[in-house]
């Protein structure tokens, strides 16, 4: 099946820094969804972006569906953005289910 | 429009029980999804039902099993519990194959199982 790896598996920064989260993903996808997943287990829907650049506040991403990577960008960090972040696809092919990435680790410090 | 909600929210079983979650979904969605999530194998896809359909199913044994109602509720019963069944175990909601390749889900506050 496809695979779907996350880098860098930790990441810790100081309140105000920006960051970069990347998804790899072992094939081609209809569908890539970017999650956060807070503290005590809750999985926020942040964007649903197979293809091009998406907006939201601090949070930006863009996914290169050619070269099959997702970036997710973090600006300005807070201490309420710590958690884990999950990138999650849907192959084109195969089996419809959505795979899930292995997550990154975010841990803002005040 | 209320979220996805899930019963009960915590859970204490021993070995050999057996254990029933519940999932209602977004009002108006007709998929809905389960994973698990444990800390060694991450966020693992159970199954998902659509209309009181099994649309899909992940690679767990069968003592993992699942089923939606006609008001697209959904249940999830795991028998004979194992040590190694302990985990969060998330449901997740959307508006099922009728989106297409845009459909989004939304998650569930998951039930966080033990067994001892």
């Amino acid at each position: 099946g496809i695979q779907v790896e996350q880098s860098p598996p930790d990441l810790i920064l100081q309140e105000g820094a920006n960051s970069t989260l990347r998804c790899n993903f072992s094939d081609s996808v209809n569908n890539l969804q970017w999650f956060h997943q807070n503290p005590w287990g809750q999985l926020i829907n942040l964007f649903y972006i197979p293809s091009g650049t998406k907006q939201n506040g601090r949070l930006s991403a863009t996914t290169v569906a050619t070269e099959r990577y997702s970036l997710l960008y973090i600006s300005s960090s807070q201490t309420t953005d710590s958690g884990v972040y999950f990138c999650a696809v849907l192959p084109n092919f195969g089996n419809e289910k959505l795979t899930f990435g292995t997550g990154t680790r975010l841990t803002i410090i005040p | 429009k209320a979220g996805v909600t899930q019963t009960p929210r915590y859970l204490i079983k021993t070995r050999g029980q057996q254990v029933t979650l519940s999932c209602s979904p977004i009002s108006g969605h007709r998929s809905v999804s389960w994973y698990q999530q444990t800390p060694g194998q991450g966020l693992q896809f159970l199954f998902e039902y659509f209309s009181e359909t099994q649309r899909n199913k992940g690679n767990f044994p069968g003592r993992f099993s699942g089923r939606q109602f006609s008001n697209s509720r959904s249940e999830m019963n795991v028998s004979t519990l194992e040590l190694g069944d302990s985990a969060l175990y998330l449901c997740a909601s959307s508006l099922g194959p009728l989106a297409g390749d845009t459909d989004t889900q939304y998650f569930g506050p998951g039930t966080r199982l033990t067994v001892l």
